[in-house]
């Protein structure tokens, strides 16, 4: 299966940890986004890469927040310091560059953290 | 800002019956993409359908197709022969043509019955 990957697929944690989460894109695509998703919402922009260059950052994505791409592929977002409210879905999803004015995402299945 | 607004948070339609789950959205641009994605439960979001602004013709694939009202900035979708699998949430999604985000709306969860 060639699509995005997301591990671990759920996280439980004591609020004050730091948690890691890793994505795996698909191969040709080399961009790639992490989202974030409460219950009862659509998923909101935190970040986005083209190849290793972190260009875009919301204001959701604290100082607590750090998402790396070291070498243009897989990505990692660390929490530092969890807290209650960062309960929630972490989606992370990648699209081509070329080939279609469209930048359609395609989304991995998620990493769903509890913050306890 | 960009907002999306989708009204229903749920929707229920017979098996077989067609259904339409709305979507409004606001930007001052001219030349965007729309998007509607589902999300099954516990499963990944997969892309259902897509519109680039500036074309006229409403998207149509297989069983769902789009009616894309520009002036109004409306984007609803419309899922013909309902059937069981089609059960989900349902995302309305716009990015700008200069941008790389998607912004979404809350949802519609869709029920299929039997």
């Amino acid at each position: 299966d060639t699509g995005v990957s997301q591990d671990p697929r759920h996280k439980i944690t004591k609020r004050g940890q730091n948690v890691t989460f890793r994505c795996d894109p698909i191969s040709e695509h080399n961009r790639l986004y992490w989202y974030r998703q409460t219950l009862g919402q659509g998923p909101e922009f935190l970040t986005y890469f083209q190849n290793e260059a972190q260009l875009e950052k919301s204001r959701l994505l604290s100082d607590r927040f750090s998402a790396e791409r070291p070498k243009g592929s897989f990505s990692t977002l660390e929490i530092q310091r969890t807290e209650q409210g960062d309960s929630a879905m972490y989606l992370c999803a990648s699209s081509p560059s070329s080939g279609t004015p469209y930048n359609e995402q395609f989304f991995g299945p998620g990493t769903r953290l509890t913050v306890l | 800002a960009q907002t999306v607004t989708q009204s229903q948070p749920e929707m229920s339609v017979q098996e077989a019956e067609t259904v339409t789950l709305s979507c409004t959205y606001d930007t001052s641009e001219s030349d965007y993409y729309l998007f509607w994605y589902k999300q099954p439960p516990s499963r990944q979001m997969i892309l259902v359908i897509r519109q680039e602004a500036y074309k006229q013709q409403n998207a149509t694939e297989n069983r769902f197709s789009v009616n894309f009202q520009k002036a109004a900035k409306s984007f609803s979708l419309k899922i013909s022969d309902s059937q069981l699998g089609d059960a989900a949430m349902y995302f309305c999604a716009y990015r700008r043509n200069t941008g790389n985000q998607f912004y979404f709306g809350t949802g519609t969860s869709l029920t299929v019955i039997p």
